[in-house]
């Protein structure tokens, strides 16, 4: 499984658009991008998946260049209830695969009013 | 919109015991999860399970954790004699398939605090 860089930490205020790019160099042809959010106290919940280009959803977009060696979330116009870690996930397709999800440590956003 | 359930929210135990923490997966999905995160540190797996048996297992997984589906909604993992650095947060998980686009659902957690 491909290993995953993110930054540890990130500030933000309410009604900014937030960033968070994870690199994944090692990105094998059968990988898929998956993001994760986890609020304290809470199990992770997902939030968007992709193999490449962009992909939207209700409450993010996933923007993956052409050469799939890195990602980015975007979270439009944050609020205080966003703050929480996001997990960038690289999940393989392999025959081998049983599911297993590796979550490395995570980017701590922290929402400011 | 269906989700994971997870009883007990809070188990305290002492070190020693045996502790069974128990998990309702979403009714149709086939594959099953636990995890655990030790506070302030990642998400960590610990075993995959399907068809009444257990698809991969990390080196957490050591002989004193088996999990069960003992009816056709519960999910259990077993702890048979916690230790100290048994204490986290245990989540379960659920999914259709295992599939990369198969999307695992998580339950709230079980805190578990060893004495």
């Amino acid at each position: 499984l491909a290993k995953t860089t993110q930054p540890i930490s990130m500030d933000s205020y309410e009604g900014q658009e937030v960033n968070i790019t994870c690199s994944h160099n090692n990105i094998a042809t059968n990988d898929y991008i998956t993001w994760y959010q986890q609020f304290p106290s809470q199990g992770p919940r997902f939030i968007i998946q992709g193999y490449k280009t962009k992909v939207t959803n209700e409450v993010a977009s996933l923007f993956i260049p052409a050469d799939r060696k890195s990602s980015t979330l975007s979270l439009p116009r944050v609020s205080l209830s966003d703050t929480a870690v996001y997990y960038c996930l690289v999940v393989s397709h392999g025959s081998g695969n049983t599911g297993k999800l590796i979550f490395g440590q995570g980017t701590t956003l922290q929402v400011k009013p | 919109e269906p989700e994971v359930t997870q009883t007990p929210s809070h188990q305290v135990t002492q070190m020693g015991q045996e502790v069974i923490l128990r998990c309702v997966p979403i009714s149709n999905h086939l594959y099953f999860y636990w995890y655990r995160q030790i506070l302030g540190q990642k998400v960590e797996f610990l075993v995959s399970f399907y068809n009444n048996e257990i698809s991969e297992k990390s080196e957490i997984f050591d002989d004193q954790f088996s999990v069960e589906r003992p009816d056709g909604s519960n999910f259990t993992l077993k702890i048979r004699s916690t230790k100290l650095e048994d204490s986290a947060m245990y989540f379960c998980a659920s999914s259709v398939g295992r599939g990369p686009t198969d999307t695992q659902y998580f339950g709230p957690g079980t805190r578990l605090t060893v004495l």
